[in-house]
């Protein structure tokens, strides 16, 4: 099984600022990487797929980069919505799976 | 638009088998797959399994293998999950999520849409 891990495991970050989330695989899942927000309370929401796609009406300041084994996630000036746990999840093995997800990245208020 | 609406919360008894629902609205649930995600409480993501609305078939996580079962009704646009064998580490929220990405008719497997969750809680 691949296995994600995701540094740090809480940012804090002053709204305005930039924040960069690593995520990284124990073997090479190509681009086939993808990252979640999450409020509390809520349902993950899809922002990134293919390591670097934006997914539908994500806006412009989160931007993924990476292959392989190192993926980062940049959130290039915080909003206040913006705080949230972050999750990245690859699909290397897709079809048929499985799916795994790193253990998550909580960016909070400075 | 785009809406997965899921079941209520249920509490059960360890031993017990709790059957969730996820009724699919505002496209054509035959054409995209339906995953199972669970979160513990104050935990992170973890993937159960996929079904393929349109055919059946199905992929579990090897964790659950023998204790999920994914079923779907296309006559009603609903995709179930059941777990058996309840045990207290069972207790989490579960979402239903659409693989809704297709890029020259490749699937993308990554969720677009989630259901609202619903919480599963096992105590005696």
């Amino acid at each position: 099984e691949i296995v994600m891990t995701q540094s740090p495991a809480t940012l804090s970050v002053s709204p305005g600022e930039r924040a960069t989330l690593s995520c990284r695989a124990s073997q090479s899942v190509s681009s086939n990487l993808a990252w979640y927000q999450q409020k509390p309370g809520q349902a993950p929401r899809l922002l990134i797929y293919g390591a670097s796609t934006r997914a539908t009406g994500i806006p412009a300041r989160f931007s993924g980069s990476g292959s392989g084994t190192e993926f980062t996630l940049t959130i290039s000036s915080l909003q206040s919505e913006d705080f949230a746990v972050y999750y990245c999840q690859q699909y290397n093995n897709w079809p048929p799976g499985g799916f795994t997800f790193g253990p998550g990245t909580k960016v909070d208020i400075k | 638009q785009v809406q997965l609406v899921q079941s209520g919360a249920e509490v059960k008894k360890p031993g017990a088998s709790v059957k969730v629902s996820c009724k699919a609205s505002g496209y054509t649930f035959t054409g995209y797959y339906m995953h199972w995600v669970r979160q513990a409480p104050g935990q992170g993501l973890e993937w159960m399994g996929w079904i393929n609305p349109n055919s059946g078939g199905t992929n579990y996580a090897q964790k659950f293998q023998g204790r999920v079962t994914m079923t779907r009704d296309t006559s009603i646009s609903t995709a179930y999950m059941e777990l058996s064998r309840l045990r207290s580490d069972d207790t989490a929220v579960y979402y239903c999520a659409r693989a809704g990405i297709t890029i020259f008719g490749v699937v993308i497997p990554t969720g677009d849409y989630w259901g609202q969750g619903t919480l599963v809680t096992v105590s005696s």
